[in-house]
């Protein structure tokens, strides 16, 4: 079964560090997000992406956050230089249509910020 | 915005047992929602998607349903087994936008 692949597991770094996040999206899907998830939170939105550009972002998807489609595989969010209220489990994501239908979630990345 | 609500936040529940897990959301124009269960530590897994047109969805021991109306879903399990405990996470999608906002989850437990 088709699934959403995200790399590394787990990353640790240290504050002020770029850090980049990699995704491997479900091969035929067209939209991608990231979301992430702070230890004893709710899952957030931060950022959808479709056609090479952004779509929707969140107000924590701000100017140190980037993403990119560098090939016609791969998904990655750049946090530029890292805080320590960056670490959280990051999930990406990816969907074949706009909104209808389901929304397939990979493993996810926990990032640690030291 | 939209808020997510998901009750009870835990269930211990033996083994066999049917059960309900309950999710309400503040705004009502939503154009789908979509059922998770999330391992410890680990990634979301799909479980059901029931559009906003439709009342529910089964798949397996799973039937989710949907009152938008009255901002409700939820998802009832049966004959629930060991292997069905992890946390249950609802995500509703609004009409304007293709971005979930997600409920805290419930943790289940099953008891052998």
């Amino acid at each position: 079964e088709p699934e959403v692949t995200q790399t590394p597991s787990h990353q640790v770094t240290q504050m002020g560090q770029e850090v980049i996040l990699r995704c491997v999206p479900i091969s035929n899907h067209l939209y991608f997000y990231w979301y992430r998830q702070i230890l004893g939170q709710k899952v957030e939105f931060l950022v959808s992406f479709y056609n090479n550009e952004i779509s929707e972002k969140s107000e924590i998807f701000d100017d140190q956050f980037s993403v990119e489609r560098p090939d016609g595989s791969n998904f990655t969010l750049k946090i530029r230089s890292t805080k320590l209220e960056d670490s959280a489990m990051y999930f990406c994501a990816s969907s074949e249509q706009y909104r209808a239908t389901e929304a397939f979630f990979g493993q996810g990345t926990r990032l640690t910020v030291v | 915005k939209q808020e997510v609500t998901q009750i009870p936040a835990a269930l211990s529940v033996p083994e066999g047992e049917n059960l309900v897990l309950n999710c309400s959301f503040t705004d009502s124009a939503i154009y789908n929602l979509q059922w998770f269960r999330q391992d410890p530590g680990k990634g979301l897994t799909s479980l059901l998607l029931i559009q906003s047109s439709q009342r529910e969805q089964t798949s397996g021991r799973l039937n989710a349903s949907l009152d938008k109306s009255s901002g409700r879903s939820t998802l009832y399990i049966a004959a629930s087994q060991p292997g069905d405990s992890a946390t249950y996470l609802c995500a509703v999608k609004g009409d304007n936008f293709n971005k979930f906002y997600f409920g805290s989850g419930t943790k289940l437990n099953v008891k052998p």
